[in-house]
């Protein structure tokens, strides 16, 4: 069955420091979603992507976040420079198109700002 | 405006006893709501959504979760609990309102199995 899959599974990083987070959705997907899950937190939604932009963003996500599909699989998640309370858990999603709001999430990636 | 409230953060049960997970939502619009399964270290998984069809609606690992309107609710059941099922779970709305996709979560129920 095909699924979202998410790479590095854990990312330690210090503080001011640039990371990229990377996402490859299920193919034939359209429509693509970062969410972050502070520890102990509700998942919060952070930027939906569809037809190479950027369809809706959230108040989280702010000029030192970026997102891109640089080629027809991937997705990523850049956080320019990180911040202590960026760590989290960052899930990637993904949906197959306008018939559906089903979401199908992969299996996060865990950051850790020092 | 949607929002959606999991009214226990903690549930605890025995091996073999029934599970209810309680969620109940508020939405503008017709929602669509669906439940996933958090396990220690993984991903969001699907278990089981409504989207205006039948309102008994049954998923994977014996789950299933009946959309009542009057009462806004959308509780998450199982009638005999394993130890497998000892993770977190979350209830999720969306509701299309401006054309929005942008489901909202609730803060989770985490569900602890006894043997």
């Amino acid at each position: 069955e095909p699924e979202v899959t998410q790479t590095p599974s854990h990312q330690v990083t210090q503080m001011g420091q640039e990371v990229i987070l990377r996402c490859v959705p299920i193919s034939n997907h359209l429509y693509f979603y970062w969410y972050r899950q502070i520890l102990g937190q509700k998942v919060e939604f952070l930027v939906s992507f569809y037809n190479n932009e950027i369809s809706e963003k959230s108040e989280i996500f702010d000029d030192q976040f970026s997102v891109e599909r640089p080629d027809g699989s991937n997705f990523t998640l850049k956080i320019r420079s990180t911040k202590l309370e960026d760590s989290a858990m960052y899930f990637c999603a993904s949906r197959a198109g306008e018939s559906t709001d089903t979401q199908y999430f992969g299996p996060g990636t865990r950051l850790t700002v020092l | 405006a949607q929002s959606v409230t999991q009214l226990d953060s903690h549930v605890s049960v025995s091996e073999g006893t029934p599970v209810l997970l309680r969620c109940n939502y508020s939405s503008s619009y017709s929602p669509s709501l669906f439940w996933y399964v958090q396990h220690p270290n993984k991903g969001l998984q699907l278990l089981l959504k409504y989207t205006s069809a039948a309102t008994l609606v049954k998923g994977i690992n014996g789950f299933e979760a009946e959309f009542k309107k009057s009462e806004t609710s959308f509780h998450l059941t199982k009638p005999s609990a394993h130890m497998s099922d000892a993770a977190e779970y979350f209830c999720v709305v969306s509701d299309r309102a401006g054309g929005s996709y942008i489901p909202t979560f609730g803060r989770g129920t985490s569900l602890i199995v006894h043997p």
